[in-house]
């Protein structure tokens, strides 16, 4: 089943323009990753955020979630060509074990 | 070097050939989890392991069989492979349960079964 559902499917900017993707889910969750996936390699994790927080920084990236109404979202700031990559959320559900990843936004930053 | 490794990396198959696509983690990580990743559905969970011998099914398990002997190691079986198994595999590891923990995902295995 998927919990976490990203938007936009697509994005494209410029560099130097900040990035917002979004996600939301269906069910209570116990916290909420964000990862970065580069064309056809594994994925690399970005910031693990908890039910219990509001918002988290990590260098350029701003994470926000706000249970009430079940949605989180990444910030990236002054985006470089290299960010571009696929990015995903994660869930986990209740007190399940199952990790369960969203389809992803593909964001393309343009030189 | 902290890493999960997979292999083979890419592997062409025929149909009903057993084969298995092994991970191994040098990080003593206790959770242990196996995806697929399929154009338009993203990544889906196949098993995860909470430690030796505790494996469990995620949203996909039917055609795959996973065993966990030693801690390190979380070998992927497909017994009998069908052309719908082609996709893109995934390994991963984190330190504890998947609620709290970042998982490392391993580089990826690209299974095409004719």
């Amino acid at each position: 089943s998927q919990q976490g559902e990203e938007d936009p499917q697509a994005l494209s900017i410029q560099e130097g323009e900040n990035a917002t993707m979004n996600c939301s889910y269906k069910t209570s969750i116990n916290n909420l990753q964000w990862y970065r996936q580069n064309s056809g390699r594994g994925l690399v994790h970005l910031i693990l955020i908890r039910s219990n927080e509001r918002e988290k920084h990590s260098g350029r990236l701003r994470v926000t979630l706000d249970t009430s109404k079940k949605s989180s979202s990444l910030l990236i700031t002054a985006s470089r060509a290299a960010d571009t990559a696929s990015y995903f959320c994660a869930t986990t559900q209740g007190g399940s074990e199952k990790l369960v990843f969203g389809k992803g936004t593909k964001l393309t930053v343009n030189p | 070097e902290a890493q999960v490794t997979q292999n083979p990396r890419y592997l062409i198959t025929v149909t009903g050939k057993k084969l298995t696509v092994t991970c191994s983690q040098n990080m003593n990580h206790e959770y242990m989890s196996w995806y697929r990743q399929d154009p338009g559905l993203g990544l889906r969970q196949i098993y995860y392991s909470m430690n030796v011998e505790v494996t469990d099914k995620g949203d996909v398990p039917e055609g795959y069989k996973v065993s966990r002997k030693e801690k390190r190691n979380f070998p992927l079986i497909l017994e009998s492979p069908s052309p719908n198994q082609t996709s893109l595999y995934f390994c991963a590891s984190s330190l504890g349960r998947a609620l709290g923990y970042e998982q490392y995902f391993g580089p990826g295995t690209r299974l095409t079964v004719t």
